[in-house]
């Protein structure tokens, strides 16, 4: 079946650490996101990529690094230039284009980062 | 500047009742709205959506209806269940092309709990 996986579910970091989320899908979605959830926030956009080998910024993106070598993955590095890493990371994909078709997105099931 | 507003945070409803979850837009380019639904600890799941073309669309006990002129949707649950006790995050994406067309904007969410 396909889908998007996200590992791990849970992470734990000390201050001062990098982390790298993984996020890999075998939709054959071009596009891929990612989203931090807080408690009362909502969904916030980090960084998206339409396509490999390139990526955007989306509205948080300072303290966040992400790559596209592959269409598959799309793993965000979590720096320790982070202020308040701690929250609930989801990552996305969707066909792309103008094309959401009925979903939109598909997403994973969230890692959850601590600092501890 | 939100463009997708959830300004019920909460909900309560007794189960066998209906659940009336609202949304209001400010950006009149949104031309596709989305709901998607969220239990703890995963990943949002793709619920039911609706075009600008139409006013009401229908799945089951969900429901989606569109006020274009009055920049208002709501999703109508009939009945409701214990099981839709969730949070709901209302959707969507703009018409035009350009650096965010690809992106779906999200609401903040509101916690739905269904009473047994």
């Amino acid at each position: 079946d396909g889908g998007i996986t996200q590992s791990p579910k849970y992470l734990f970091r000390k201050e001062g650490q990098n982390v790298t989320l993984s996020c890999e899908q075998n939709l054959n979605h071009d596009a891929m996101y990612w989203y931090r959830q807080d408690p009362g926030q909502g969904l916030r956009l980090i960084y998206y990529s339409q396509i490999v080998n390139d990526f955007q910024k989306g509205d948080i993106a300072e303290g966040y690094s992400v790559s596209r070598e592959k269409k598959e993955s799309f793993p965000l590095t979590v720096t320790s230039a982070q202020k308040n890493p701690t929250a609930f990371y989801l990552c996305a994909s969707s066909i792309g284009g103008r094309d959401l078709t009925n979903y939109g997105y598909t997403f994973g099931s969230g890692t959850r980062l601590t600092v501890v | 500047d939100q463009q997708v507003k959830q300004n019920s945070p909460s909900l309560s409803v007794q189960e066998g009742r209906i659940s009336i979850l609202n949304c209001d837009y400010t950006n009149s380019m949104f031309d596709y709205f989305l709901w998607y639904k969220k239990y703890p600890a995963e990943g949002p799941t793709f619920l039911i959506s609706i075009s600008s073309i139409k006013d009401k669309n229908e799945d089951g006990r969900f429901t989606v209806f569109l006020n274009k002129s009055a920049k208002h949707l709501s999703l109508h649950i009939v009945p409701s269940q214990p099981g839709d006790s969730a949070v709901y995050f209302c959707a969507a994406r703009a018409a035009y092309s350009g650096a965010g067309s690809y992106q779906l904007t999200f609401g903040k969410g509101t916690k739905l709990s269904v009473i047994p």
